[in-house]
């Protein structure tokens, strides 16, 4: 059974705020991490994908690091508004693996 | 269409009773995942089509549950006299890859009750 954890489960902050968020997985047999936004009533929406050590990836006001050899991903928003709140899941593909296995997500909330 | 359409959106059933949820990929793509969500947990993988084969069977929660691709292309999720613990939102997505590195593309989810 492979463990994926984020942290924490939900966060309220005001906008304008920055945040982030944490996601641990195994550090051994890493093949890909994958970052998804999960926005009420629409279906889940792919960030990032990253598969090496070190990478950084940004999209907008969202960016996300990523070290496999400790195991986590830290996923950044700069400037908190209402639109980013979702439910954001991140997602471990191991080597030889054939699926992806997600941890129980970060429940944003952005207040006006 | 463009994306990943299911169907039906939502379905309230009774307890017993045999129910088939629809999925549609995007055209081309050669990978096929169900996942479901039951409330308060995480995603659960259930899964994964290559083509139409079904390589690893063994993510479904027990044996009410198959499932089949025809065409490369759609996908049925059939569960079996439902019990009142299938209830959850069931969600397809495809991929254009196998790998990990191919981002996922999902469908909405077909909420599914059980009373």
């Amino acid at each position: 059974i492979l463990n994926v954890e984020q942290s924490p489960q939900s966060l309220h902050v005001q906008e304008g705020d920055s945040t982030n968020f944490t996601c641990s997985f195994p550090s051994s047999n890493f093949y890909a991490l994958h970052w998804y936004r999960w926005e009420t009533a629409k279906s889940p929406e792919a960030l990032f994908v990253m598969t090496l050590n070190g990478d950084e990836k940004k999209k907008g006001r969202i960016s996300a690091t990523l070290n496999t050899k400790e195991g986590y991903s830290y996923l950044y928003i700069k400037g908190s508004q209402p639109e980013d709140s979702a439910t954001y899941l991140c997602a471990f593909w191991k080597s030889a693996g054939n699926m992806l296995t997600f941890g129980g997500g970060t429940r944003l909330m952005v207040k006006p | 269409g463009a994306g990943v359409s299911q169907s039906p959106s939502n379905k309230v059933t009774e307890k017993g009773k045999d129910v088939e949820l629809r999925c549609d990929p995007i055209s081309g793509h050669t990978a096929l995942y169900w996942y479901r969500q039951r409330l308060g947990q995480g995603l659960e993988f259930l899964i994964y089509f290559q083509g139409n084969s079904a390589p690893d069977k063994s993510g479904l929660p027990s044996d009410r549950f198959s499932a089949e691709r025809t065409g490369e292309s759609v996908s049925t999720l059939t569960i079996q006299r439902t019990q009142q613990e299938d209830s959850a939102v069931y969600l397809c997505a495809s991929s254009s890859t196998l790998a990990g590195v191919g981002e996922l593309f999902f469908g909405e989810g077909s909420r599914l009750t059980v009373l």
